[in-house]
């Protein structure tokens, strides 16, 4: 069964900190893709990162970076010298090949205080 | 220019009523959704279309009905509303029809509030 853990629910941080987000994912595919979305207090939903189950490669954009690891399942998103625009909801997601649609974690809220 | 565009972005409306939310592409994608994200901001698929064929129904009660009139146009109407129907109601878009190995692209969600 696909199932997409976050398992931190609120995280509140001073800006300039740095801050991980965790996802944690189940799936029985090879094959899948994983997902970051972010949610500002606006409401829209913006994309972040797309990962395939192939590419294990770390990401870096800015100040964001990911950290695929197969071997714990998880693929967990850090945001360096975080800004308080940063404030919003993240959510991880997981899509297997053969199926049309996105499996979302519950979302971590991040809050960052200036 | 907005990709994916939802009307309206707010809708009030008492219980029984039968009320309909647009949703339009215009990024020439073969796939468009339907996701329901409730008040603890949990996200999850109802409904997917390719090519206006339904491809993904998520155990949505039948008062939801989406209807594609062309591949750039999903709008999802809703009979006989109910309280719990009350969430923020999202519109997305993806180029590949077959495997999610592209990003969707959300339309700014539908706010609906059932009195």
């Amino acid at each position: 069964a696909q199932k997409v853990t976050q398992a931190q629910t609120e995280i509140s941080v001073v800006e300039k900190e740095d801050v991980t987000l965790d996802c944690v994912y189940e799936t029985r595919d090879t094959t899948y893709y994983l997902f970051w979305y972010k949610q500002p207090p606006s409401g829209e939903l913006v994309f972040l990162i797309r990962r395939n189950s192939f590419d294990e490669q770390n990401e870096i954009s800015g100040r964001y970076s990911w950290n695929f690891q197969k071997s714990t399942s998880s693929f967990n998103f850090t945001i360096t010298a975080s800004q308080v625009v940063d404030s919003a909801v993240y959510f991880c997601a997981l899509s297997e090949y053969d199926t049309d649609k996105l499996i979302f974690g519950t979302g971590t809220r991040l809050q960052v205080f200036p | 220019d907005t990709a994916v565009s939802q009307t309206p972005k707010y809708l009030v409306t008492q219980m029984g009523n039968d009320k309909s939310i647009k949703c339009e592409q215009n990024l020439g994608h073969d796939t468009m959704y339907w996701y329901k994200q409730d008040s603890k901001k949990f996200l999850k698929i109802m409904f997917s279309y390719n090519n206006k064929e339904l491809i993904i129904n998520e155990t949505v009660p039948n008062r939801f009905s989406p209807k594609s009139p062309d591949k750039a146009h999903l709008n999802l109407h809703i009979n006989s509303l109910e309280l719990g129907d009350s969430a923020v109601y999202f519109c997305a878009s993806s180029q590949e029809g077959q495997a999610l190995n592209t990003e969707a692209f959300f339309g700014q969600g539908t706010r609906l509030t059932v009195v």
